[in-house]
């Protein structure tokens, strides 16, 4: 069945870039029903949506997030990344990865399955 | 782009049922049928548990349901169990936001 998995460094320093891969097995990344995105939790708190790509290459990014996301693809590898740029200690989170169902375009809906996710901490 | 609301924790006795309700907007939860719930339990990634306001993926329990009325969606437990304990956050798809996506702010269950 399909799997995603996260992985990159989990100890990033404060005003550098965290970056992240998520890696898909058991089907292609190049499905056109699917978007593939980035969720991300900080510790004891809620979900947060980064941002999700389509295996064109199109984008959708939080617009709190925007300035600092670069989320991108590589169908030849099956995996899409996250790039967060200046990061603060507020960006401390486990970060997951998932696939993201597309109805129609623009329209984008439940996300499943997800990655175990990896937790990267900020440190100053 | 504001989240959905969902209240902080509901509680239920084992065998009870519990309902947990997220609360929108006509650009969201109202204006669409495109709502999901996610259970977390602690250290775990999020499970798809609903889609599309009342659909159950293949091998989740039909003790969980869903429903919608107005801009409010809900979910609710039937024959609660211990190892329904977690976190839930619903999600739905929004029109008035560049990322057409969003969560609920969670909904933490404990069973008694």
């Amino acid at each position: 069945q399909l799997q995603l998995q996260e992985s990159g460094p989990g100890l990033v320093k404060a005003s550098e870039t965290l970056s992240l891969t998520c890696t898909v097995s058991g089907g292609s990344i190049s499905s056109g029903s699917y978007y593939w995105g980035w969720i991300r939790q900080p510790p004891g708190k809620g979900l947060e949506c980064i941002g999700s790509i389509y295996y064109s290459g199109n984008t959708y990014y939080n617009p709190s997030l925007k300035s600092r996301v670069t989320i991108s693809v590589d169908t030849s590898k099956n995996q899409f990344s996250l790039k967060l740029s200046s990061v603060t200690a507020a960006d401390t989170a486990v970060y997951y990865c998932a696939r993201h169902r597309r109805v129609v375009a623009g329209t984008l809906n439940w996300f499943d399955p997800w990655g175990q996710g990896t937790l990267v901490t900020v440190s100053s | 782009q504001s989240a959905l609301t969902q209240p902080g924790a509901v509680s239920g006795s084992p065998g009870q049922s519990i309902t947990i309700s997220c609360s929108g907007t006509s650009s969201d939860v109202g204006g669409y049928n495109y709502v999901s719930w996610y259970q977390q339990h602690p250290g775990k990634a999020p499970k798809l548990m609903i889609y599309d306001v009342s659909n159950r993926p293949s091998g989740i329990s039909n003790r969980f349901s869903g429903s919608k009325s107005g801009n409010t969606a809900s979910l609710t437990i039937s024959g609660l169990q211990a190892e329904d304990e977690a976190d839930y956050y619903c999600s739905s798809y929004t029109s008035s936001s560049t990322l057409p996506y969003v969560f609920g702010t969670g909904t933490k269950v404990t069973v008694l």
